[in-house]
């Protein structure tokens, strides 16, 4: 299948906001997913928005959603070091119930 | 409690071995799904089952195998362990539509 592109890597300072960038494939996707992992650790789903949703606001995270573009955007307010991470976008497989396809990750580096 | 458990944790094993590495969730979720993520953290899904079916099969190798004994487990068996196996295997469980909980993974190591 197609692939979910993102940009491999962003370096922001702290405190500074970052935006990861994301663009997917499948115009069907009922939900698109950002996750973040970090260092030899699992998956953490950090939030996700259905497709009639231009924008959804989660405390410090604001995703933003193009559907005509397929574009999706993760915004981190004040971010800090510990937001240092991998993040992926995800898109809904068709009606498969929770199947994902991801992006490549971005890797999130935050420097003090 | 551990939501989705994978065992083992690491695994290194010789090629050609066969080996399986095992999946249990106790959210009473209906869907369980095997993740594989490589060495350059490319995520792929590689099968997802809903109440002992197979739904998707990504192009896998038929070398790797699900076997679901009951609704709370989806173990992945691999025979004849290649070189390119190695990687880390995720293992998800979802119910309907709903947010998938993934496990801590499973480093495979293929020598």
């Amino acid at each position: 299948g197609e692939d979910v592109e993102q940009s491999l890597f962003l370096s922001v300072r702290e405190g500074d906001s970052s935006v990861i960038n994301c663009t997917y494939t499948d115009s069907s996707s009922t939900y698109l997913y950002w996750y973040k992992q970090e260092p030899g650790a699992g998956l953490q789903l950090l939030t996700y928005i259905f497709s009639n949703m231009d924008m959804k606001q989660d405390q410090r995270l604001t995703v933003l959603l193009n559907k005509k573009d397929k574009h999706l955007s993760l915004r981190i307010a004040d971010t800090q070091t510990g937001d240092s991470a991998i993040y992926f976008c995800a898109e809904s497989i068709g009606n498969s119930g929770y199947a994902l396809n991801f992006g490549k990750g971005t890797s999130l580096l935050v420097t003090p | 409690d551990t939501a989705v458990s994978q065992t083992p944790k690491y695994l290194v094993t010789q090629m050609g071995n066969d080996k399986s590495i095992k999946c249990e969730q106790n959210l009473g979720h209906d869907t369980m799904y095997w993740y594989k993520q490589d060495s350059k953290k490319f995520l792929k899904i590689m099968f997802s089952y809903n109440n002992k079916e197979l739904i998707i099969n990504e192009t896998v190798p038929n070398r790797f195998s699900p076997k679901s004994p009951d609704k709370a487990h989806l173990n992945l068996h691999i025979n004849s362990l290649e070189l390119g196996d190695s990687a880390v295997y995720f293992c998800a469980s979802s119910q309907g539509n709903s947010e998938a909980f993934f496990g801590q993974g499973t480093r495979l190591t293929v020598v």
